[in-house]
């Protein structure tokens, strides 16, 4: 199947602090690419859409000033968590759609100290 | 009421046992329908698609009932590398959608 990665797999800042995360489709070209969070023992929530050229859709209940996502090219879409807080500390997963499947990232571990 | 519901276990299952899992959701429109397996902390990898027409794929079948909006996953010959959270999954469109996540259900296969 297609790869997809994610850069950082792991970060750990201070609160207030901002952290970007990178996921790019290695081997193919993502109009659409989508980031999830997924808090201890719950299931993997949809935040927002991330379209190539265009502002992304957010999902109910998600700050778009907070979680800035940017999606430049075909192959890259980053989410900046800005100012971030203890709550924020999560396993945000992207994915990058594919034809009519989705394909995920490894993952990035957010803790918000 | 969650839009995608399933019994998050464990099912603690000797090897070679069968197993079963169910999920209901509750849109209706909803289109595309999905397994996902999760191991421990890592992303999720698709496991197979579902269709109203029942599918198999080796040791595991999957059959969808969109009047009662039930999905199901059976698994045969259980194997120990079958340990993980099996999550049921659905979208609008294919995976030109976001998807819809249930919680995950977390097998656990004994030797």
């Amino acid at each position: 199947g297609a790869v997809v990665s994610q850069h950082p797999s792991r970060v750990i800042c201070k609160s207030g602090t901002s952290v970007k995360i990178e996921c790019r489709s290695l081997d193919f070209q993502a109009t659409t690419m989508f980031w999830y969070r997924q808090f201890p023992k719950q299931s993997l929530m949809l935040m927002a859409t991330s379209n190539e050229g265009s502002k992304a859709t957010y999902e109910q209940g998600v700050e778009k000033d907070k979680f800035l996502i940017n999606h430049a090219s075909l192959t890259l879409s980053t989410l900046t968590v800005t100012s971030a807080h203890p709550e924020d500390s999560s396993f945000y997963i992207c994915s990058a759609r594919a034809v009519n499947e989705q394909f995920f990232g490894p993952g990035t571990r957010l803790t918000v100290l | 009421r969650k839009e995608v519901e399933q019994d998050p276990g464990p099912f603690n299952v000797p090897e070679g046992a069968t197993v079963a899992f169910n999920c209901t959701y509750s849109n209706s429109a909803s289109q595309s329908f999905f397994w996902y397996r999760q191991d421990c902390r890592k992303e999720p990898k698709l496991l197979m698609s579902v269709y109203s027409s029942g599918n198999e794929d080796g040791r595991f079948t999957a059959q969808l009932n969109r009047a009662s909006q039930y999905i199901s996953l059976l698994i045969r010959d259980s194997k120990l590398s079958d340990s993980a959270t099996y999550l049921c999954v659905v979208s609008g469109r294919g995976g030109a959608d976001g998807l819809t996540f249930g919680k995950g259900t977390h097998l656990i296969i004994q030797p």
